[in-house]
């Protein structure tokens, strides 16, 4: 059973524009959030995280939201460059484990 | 500089072959990881480690078992391997305890079993 959702497998986004990536999660104790992205051939590495306290966090062109009531979240990059085209995977933990759950993975393509 | 290594970034084995994937951290950390990524499924959790010689299956521990003599080192064990094994499979680790989420990963081995 996938409790971290990412239901758009692709997204396509001009140079310079927005891109929302998404993320549905069913599990109500989770209350730790990260965003990693990966190139081909390289494992994924760390791009943002939240904490259930908050509802935003923003590092640079990356924001991530967060909407408990919902329970989604949404990273987006303003503006969108041709290198951060990658997989962008949402992950989920809950205070005291020690492991991730993982969604499936939006393939974000950044036209020049 | 964090770092966790894998022992091939590609593999190509025979179906009935024991594969022996391992995976190195130099960060102290006492949590490992091994997942495997397929398109449309993401990172599934094969097995983890919270210490040596302790292990915790995952979501799809079936068909792998895990080995964990040294703190820097986690090995996954294909005992014999089939075809629907063939896969990315990505080690990560990570410290213990709450408020340390962050897991990092290594470059991932290609493994094919033909």
């Amino acid at each position: 059973d996938q409790q971290v959702k990412q239901n758009s497998p692709s997204l396509s986004v001009q140079e310079g524009r927005i891109s929302i990536l998404n993320c549905d999660y069913t599990n109500s104790m989770f209350d730790y959030f990260l965003w990693y992205k990966k190139y081909p051939a390289e494992g994924p590495t760390f791009l943002i995280s939240i904490s259930s306290i908050k509802d935003k966090n923003e590092d640079g062109r990356f924001t991530v939201f967060l909407n408990k009531s919902a329970k989604h979240l949404s990273l987006h990059i303003v503006p969108s460059q041709p290198g951060d085209s990658a997989v962008y995977f949402c992950a989920a933990s809950t205070t005291g484990a020690n492991n991730l759950f993982f969604g499936t993975g939006t393939r974000l393509t950044v036209i020049p | 500089d964090v770092k966790v290594t894998q022992s091939s970034r590609y593999l190509v084995k025979r179906t009935g072959e024991k594969v022996f994937l391992e995976c190195v951290q130099d960060m102290d950390h006492e949590n490992m990881f091994w997942y495997r990524q397929d398109p449309g499924l993401g990172l599934r959790l094969i097995y983890f480690s919270y210490d040596v010689k302790m292990k915790e299956k995952g979501d799809i521990p079936e068909g792998y078992s895990v080995s964990r003599e040294k703190k820097e080192r986690f090995s996954l064990i294909l005992e014999s391997a089939s075809t629907n094994q063939t896969s990315m499979y990505l080690c990560a680790s990570s410290l213990w305890g709450t408020g340390s989420y962050e897991q990092y990963f290594g470059p991932g081995t290609r493994l094919t079993v033909t």
